[in-house]
């Protein structure tokens, strides 16, 4: 199975802060890369597919990047409604293995 | 607008088995590329996927648990069924049902059904 490591696991942050979460495949998968947000109490709602596109109603404060084995999420001003854990999937083979998970809280 | 719902028991003993019943509405599962999986998240860790079944009945499981899960589905209710033998409490977790769609080589789960806590215990 592909490993997918998450980092970090979690981070404090400000409204109006750029943040950064990064992922890790332990092989390539391409840009087979789904990014997820958590939050508490609630199922995980789809945010970005192919490392880079944003599902449709997504804000574009969020981006996300990478190729190969390095991804990231980044999301530009954050907002209070992003306080969130979030979490990156790889697609290229099965099982879609899901990283750790990173969780964003305000400082 | 497509919705999923998990049902099944909020409790089971240990070397039980759980069967958990996804049932959806909005889409067809015998839609080329359309898929239904199985997600778990035991409280306050991670996500974890399970099974997955595909509109042509492909089957794909967990490495760790395949020798534990079956995934079934009757398109004609618009459900999937998985089941998992020999619980034990390391199990207890929210278990969710999710769509598996997409295009070409890219898929994701969207939408997620709320989710079902089970708890295994004596």
């Amino acid at each position: 199975d592909i490993q997918m490591t998450q980092s970090p696991s979690s981070l404090s942050a400000s409204v109006g802060d750029r943040v950064t979460i990064t992922c890790r495949a332990s092989q390539s998968i391409s840009s087979n890369l789904n990014w997820y947000q958590q939050k508490p109490g609630k199922a995980p709602k789809f945010l970005i597919y192919a490392a880079s596109s944003l599902q449709s109603g997504v804000p574009s404060r969020f981006s996300g990047s990478g190729s190969g084995t390095d991804f990231t999420l980044t999301i530009s001003s954050l907002q209070p409604e992003d306080f969130a854990t979030y979490y990156c999937q790889q697609t290229y083979s099965t099982p879609g293995t899901f990283g750790g998970g990173t969780k964003v809280e305000i400082k | 607008q497509i919705t999923l719902k998990e049902s099944g028991p909020t409790l089971v003993k240990p070397t039980q088995t759980l069967t958990l019943t996804c049932t959806f509405s909005g889409f067809s599962l015998s839609t080329s590329g359309v898929g239904v999986g199985w997600i778990r998240q035991p409280p306050g860790k991670a996500l974890e996927w399970l099974a997955l079944i595909y509109w042509d009945d492909d089957k794909r499981y967990s490495t760790s648990l395949k020798s534990r899960l079956t995934i079934t589905k009757d398109t004609s209710k618009n459900q999937v069924v998985l089941t998992m033998t020999n619980m034990d409490p390391v199990d207890t977790a929210t278990y969710y049902c999710a769509r598996w769609a997409g295009y070409q080589l890219l898929n994701w789960f969207d939408p997620w059904g709320q989710g079902t806590l089970v708890s295994v215990s004596s």
